[in-house]
């Protein structure tokens, strides 16, 4: 199955842009890459989803790379309110199960 | 506005017990997941259904069933609650393959 793989955790001043990133090496063609954060005491939230072309909303900007074995998420202006963990989830094909890994967690600093 | 809705959001049982966790959703999705979340975890998936009378096992599934009677709803039983499965319970439904799927609230479950 293919996985994926984000730093524990990322800092960020507010009001400046963040970078979080995903490497999925083994991702394969059909596999969506998607973006879920989960604030605390919440469940998660859709944040933003690809396959092979950067997509906008928004929320955010997603960056995927020409191989797609890996993706930036781009949060342009981090508030305090964009605390959160982040999630790098593959879709696995025609499947609609989604697993989640440890993600990412994102401190935003005043 | 269509919604997922769980319940009980907490609920404290004792070992042995079988306990039965609710989620409503009224989008009309077919696809329904259950999850759970450790503390300082993330999400292991237990059970998901892609319709009515079709359950599969995901990652975590010993100890759990689901059943599907209902486009809506997507109850999840532990048939004898263990001290190991107090945990945060989360029900997400979605359409299908490539689209969001959104979450409940979180049913917080202590078994004592």
């Amino acid at each position: 199955d293919a996985k994926t793989t984000q730093p524990n955790s990322m800092e960020s001043n507010e009001e400046e842009p963040v970078h979080l990133p995903c490497n999925h090496s083994t991702i394969s063609g059909t596999d969506y890459i998607h973006w879920y954060r989960q604030l605390p005491s919440q469940g998660p939230e859709y944040v933003i989803h690809g396959l092979t072309s950067n997509v906008n909303n928004r929320m955010a900007s997603l960056a995927i790379a020409e191989d797609r074995k890996s993706s930036t998420l781009i949060l342009h202006r981090a508030t305090l309110r964009d605390a959160a963990v982040y999630y790098c989830i593959l879709r696995y094909g025609n499947n609609n199960d989604m697993r989640f890994g440890a993600g990412t967690r994102l401190t935003v600093k005043p | 506005d269509a919604e997922i809705t769980q319940s009980p959001r907490h609920k404290i049982t004792e070992t042995g017990r079988q306990v039965t966790l609710a989620c409503h959703q009224t989008w009309n999705h077919n696809n329904m997941f259950w999850y759970r979340q450790d503390l300082g975890h993330g999400l292991r998936l237990i059970h998901y259904s892609y319709g009515v009378h079709d359950t599969n096992k995901g990652e975590v599934s010993d100890g759990y069933s689901v059943s599907r009677s209902n486009t809506e709803d997507l109850p999840l039983t532990l048939e004898s609650a263990a001290s190991s499965q107090t945990s945060v319970y989360f029900c997400a439904s979605g359409r299908g393959s490539g689209n969001t799927i959104y979450f409940g609230e979180g049913s917080w479950l202590t078994v004592v």
